[in-house]
């Protein structure tokens, strides 16, 4: 168990539907990440938070969107669903700054379909 | 841009071999960190190791090695003795300095044969 925790586990949606995913990151950990893991993108980078603030963002889509609270806690947002926006989707959160480049710590990941 | 390559992407193994995967990785920053993640059948992503790109000293963790050669860009990963519970895909990432986003390769499928 890695510490990090994300819900739902599996959310099946219909095309066009808006859905959140949720995690909350290690105790103590200030970063947080999201990657998307496809069959045919493989795992990427979308965006990092650290202690509620952006730091970095991938290939993130625009109907994408993400947020940290000031409970450290975050979502990813996932609007106007399309059949190519199923995949499994990982938080990870890290201890340190930005800059010290620690190991990330993954959840179980949430599961998308898109029906 | 930082860019990691998994050449094999399936590999089978038998039980007690031991078995290797290769990482090579591209970037033009002169300090970087690479990992190994290992995801098994179950789906989540479990860390194995971290290694800055000052620190060439191979490693070794129980069945696991490491070996980092800056001079072939690459950072190898073999496990030793292969048991069943090793078949997971395996895969390497790089963050360059400055910059935590992971970029990671496509993996290697790991299956050991009783």
């Amino acid at each position: 168990d890695s510490g990090v925790t994300q819900t739902p586990k599996h959310l099946i949606t219909a095309t066009g539907q808006r859905v959140t995913l949720r995690c909350s990151p290690r105790s103590g950990d200030l970063s947080v990440y999201w990657y998307q893991q496809s069959l045919d993108q493989g795992l990427q980078f979308l965006i990092q938070y650290y202690n509620g603030e952006e730091r970095a963002k991938g290939n993130i889509l625009e109907r994408f969107s993400a947020q940290q609270f000031p409970d450290l806690h975050s979502e990813l947002n996932l609007s106007s669903l399309e059949l190519g926006d199923s995949a499994l989707y990982f938080c990870a959160s890290s201890a340190g700054t930005s800059a010290t480049h620690n190991e990330q710590f993954f959840g179980p990941g949430t599961r998308l379909t898109v029906l | 841009a930082q860019k990691v390559t998994q050449a094999q992407t399936e590999i089978s193994v038998v039980e007690k071999e031991d078995v290797t995967l290769d990482c090579v990785y591209e970037t033009r920053d002169t300090t970087y960190y690479l990992f190994w993640y290992k995801q098994p059948p179950s789906g989540e992503l479990v860390f194995l190791i971290r290694r800055n790109s000052f620190d060439e000293q191979n490693e070794i963790s129980g069945r696991y090695s490491w070996n980092f050669q800056k001079s072939t860009s690459s950072f190898n990963f073999t496990i030793t003795a292969s048991q069943v519970v090793d078949s997971a895909v395996y895969f390497c990432a790089l963050s360059e300095y400055g910059n935590n986003r992971l970029a990671f390769g496509k993996g290697n499928q790991v299956v050991v044969i009783p």
